[in-house]
């Protein structure tokens, strides 16, 4: 399975930008990168995904490094309703492989 | 807005007991997938469905998991008999097209099983 490396836990100040990083340096070309999150007791939920281009959308943005080995999701103003646990993803082989995530603390 | 439905949403149960577990997908999605999620860790892929049939199975624990999707439309997940390793909740998922490269999975809230 495509491996990806994010950090254990994390925290940001309410209504302050928040940036989640996520290394994947044995991405192939043909690798999406994927962001979900689970908020508490929920199934997770999808927000983002990209291949090469940088990609906005109504929850977040996608940064993608230029040779495709590490991804940033930004979130422009977090609230406490985004306290969740982020997951980044490479699909392949038509799978969505989860890996542990990043713990992501919103502080008052 | 539509929604992938599961139930129950709660299961407590004996070990060496049967369990099941039912999804119905979001109408027109062909893909339908089952994962399961121990408490503190990622949802992990059991099965994954492509219309009536399986495209993976290979993470399922064949000796006493089972899972169908008959009419390609809702799914049955089953356990027997369940083990205490077995607690954790389980996830239903599916998408509209088979590969998730252009799409993206919906996800419904899940079925937590307790083995007693």
């Amino acid at each position: 399975d495509a491996k990806t490396t994010q950090p254990n836990s994390m925290e940001s100040n309410e209504e302050e930008p928040v940036h989640l990083p996520c290394n994947h340096s044995t991405i192939s070309g043909t690798d999406y990168i994927h962001w979900y999150r689970q908020l508490p007791s929920q199934g997770p939920e999808y927000v983002i995904h990209g291949l090469t281009s940088n990609v906005n959308n109504r929850m977040a943005s996608l940064a993608i490094a230029e040779d495709r080995k590490s991804s940033t999701l930004i979130l422009h103003r977090a609230t406490l309703r985004d306290a969740a646990v982020y997951y980044c993803i490479l699909s392949r082989d038509d799978k969505i492989i989860f890996g542990k995530g990043t713990r992501l603390h919103i502080l008052p | 807005e539509a929604e992938v439905a599961q139930s129950p949403r709660y299961k407590i149960t004996e070990k060496s007991q049967a369990v099941a577990f039912w999804c119905d997908p979001i109408s027109g999605h062909a893909t339908l997938y089952w994962y399961r999620q121990i408490l503190g860790q990622g949802p992990e892929l059991l099965v994954q469905f492509q219309d009536e049939s399986v495209v993976d199975d290979s993470q399922l624990p064949k000796d006493r998991f089972s899972a169908e999707r008959l009419k390609g439309v809702d799914s049955t997940l089953k356990i027997q008999p369940a083990e205490l390793g077995d607690s954790a909740m389980y996830l239903c998922a599916s998408s509209l097209v088979l590969i998730p490269n252009t799409g993206e999975l919906f996800f419904g809230e899940g079925s937590r099983l307790t083995v007693l």
